[in-house]
């Protein structure tokens, strides 16, 4: 079955610093979504990818869709506190496998 | 006004008994989930039904147990509680007719079994 991996399982950043996530997919994805959950919280919707190669920007956050459409990253530049969290991908049409996730704590 | 409502957010109960979590989506949403988030937050997806019909159902124990008397809710019913069962559960709503869009998720339900 399909399976999706993400790395890093954890990222210790400093405040400031830049921070990618990398998913991986077994197959081929009709799409890629990204969550984010906070310590404590639910996970919630950030974005979803669709196209080959397709990029797309919120904020600081930028979103990449492998040509392939089996991988994608997510990069948060100049981190701030208020990003800590574990970060999700997801791939499926109606069965949405998630990704292990990357949890990020960023120092003051 | 709250999307996906699960209850209850706290639960603590003995090896041995039969519990249930209730949830909710005022989205009209088709399909709804059940997640299964252990210790190491992995997300694991137990069940899906959509239009009360059960459309994913995973290597699960039979002793869970998924009821969706309408649309707009999905019960997870738990036999014979283990240890192993103390995870984090949540629910999980999205339209059917386009199952490429985001997933709305309750606050989730910590399940802790002694």
């Amino acid at each position: 079955g399909q399976q999706v991996m993400q790395i890093p399982q954890y990222q210790h950043v400093q405040e400031g610093e830049d921070f990618t996530t990398y998913c991986n997919s077994s197959t081929t994805l009709s799409n890629i979504q990204w969550y984010k959950q906070r310590p404590g919280g639910h996970p919630v919707f950030l974005i979803q990818l669709v196209k080959s190669g397709e990029v797309k920007k919120q904020k600081r956050l930028t979103f990449q869709f492998g040509e392939a459409k089996k991988n994608s990253s997510l990069h948060i530049t100049a981190t701030q506190t208020t990003d800590v969290g574990t970060y999700f991908c997801a791939g499926g049409y109606q069965k949405v496998t998630f990704g292990i996730g990357t949890k990020l704590q960023v120092i003051p | 006004d709250t999307a996906v409502s699960q209850t209850p957010k706290y639960l603590v109960t003995q090896m041995g008994n039969d519990k249930s979590i209730k949830c909710e989506q005022n989205l009209g949403h088709d399909t709804m989930y059940w997640y299964k988030q252990d210790s190491k937050k992995f997300l694991k997806i137990m069940f899906s039904y959509n239009n009360k019909e059960l459309i994913i159902n995973e290597t699960v124990p039979n002793r869970f147990s998924p009821k969706s008397p309408d649309k707009a809710h999905l019960n997870l019913h738990i036999n014979s509680l283990e240890l192993g069962d103390s995870a984090v559960y949540f629910c999980a709503s999205r339209p059917w007719d386009r199952g490429g869009t985001e997933a709305f998720f309750g606050q989730g339900t910590r399940l802790t079994v002694v």
